[in-house]
């Protein structure tokens, strides 16, 4: 059982340039999130989808877009990466808004 | 304004047994959970209360007190692999998660 795969795993990118993150779930969840995770910040939330084909911004979206096209994947993309941008990115699903939440094993970004 | 407290770290030794104190300031309120994160890894659910009281899984409680704001995190039998931190999150009315910056605990032999 797979869960949420997210890809990659770690990533080093110079700054100004797209990434995008991949994030993919087997379970079936309506739900789907994607979250930044800073030394000594509690997890803070960039953007959700309650369901396929909508989307909707979470506490810190800027520089940063995502789309829900199907029910498994919900990639997260960086237009034009910037430093602060640097963080460990998880990617969690729920098969109901506020429900228990299950993560990816997260993507290390560094923009330098 | 929305928030989330909880101790930034805390030491404790193996077989003892240790509460970890979550306080919560949220516009409504629709639960409380707990994650556990290891170092390097992603959270994975420990617990969800919505109502007053204590629930009980095993080495580990977690309690609810809605009036008070308070939430805490019971750890017994301490063991070497529950080093971890540990996240509270509360639902707000609009059923989103606001979550804390976790306490990080330490185990000693």
């Amino acid at each position: 059982i797979a869960g949420i795969t997210q890809a990659p795993t770690s990533q080093i990118l110079a700054a100004g340039r797209r990434m995008t993150l991949r994030c993919t779930q087997d379970m079936r969840h309506n739900a789907m999130y994607w979250y930044r995770q800073d030394l000594g910040l509690g997890l803070r939330l960039i953007h959700y989808s309650n369901t396929a084909g909508t989307t909707g911004k979470g506490e810190v979206p800027d520089g940063y877009s995502v789309s829900r096209a199907n029910t498994d994947d919900f990639p997260l993309t960086l237009a034009s990466a910037v430093p602060s941008q640097t963080s460990v990115y998880f990617c969690a699903s729920s098969d109901r808004g506020a429900g228990e939440l299950f993560f990816g094993e997260g993507s290390r970004l560094t923009v330098l | 304004g929305q928030n989330i407290d909880q101790p930034t770290e805390m030491t404790a030794t193996e077989g003892a047994i240790v509460q970890i104190n979550c306080t919560y300031q949220t516009s409504g309120f629709n639960g409380l959970f707990w994650y556990q994160q290891h170092a390097g890894e992603a959270p994975t659910f420990l617990s969800y209360n919505v109502l007053d009281g204590l629930e009980e899984k095993g080495r580990f409680s977690s309690f609810l007190s809605r009036s008070k704001g308070y939430s805490y995190l019971l750890l017994k039998e301490l063991q070497m692999k529950d080093s971890a931190s540990y996240l509270c999150a509360a639902v707000d009315s609009n059923y989103q998660l606001i979550w804390g910056a976790g306490t990080k605990l330490i185990i000693k032999p």
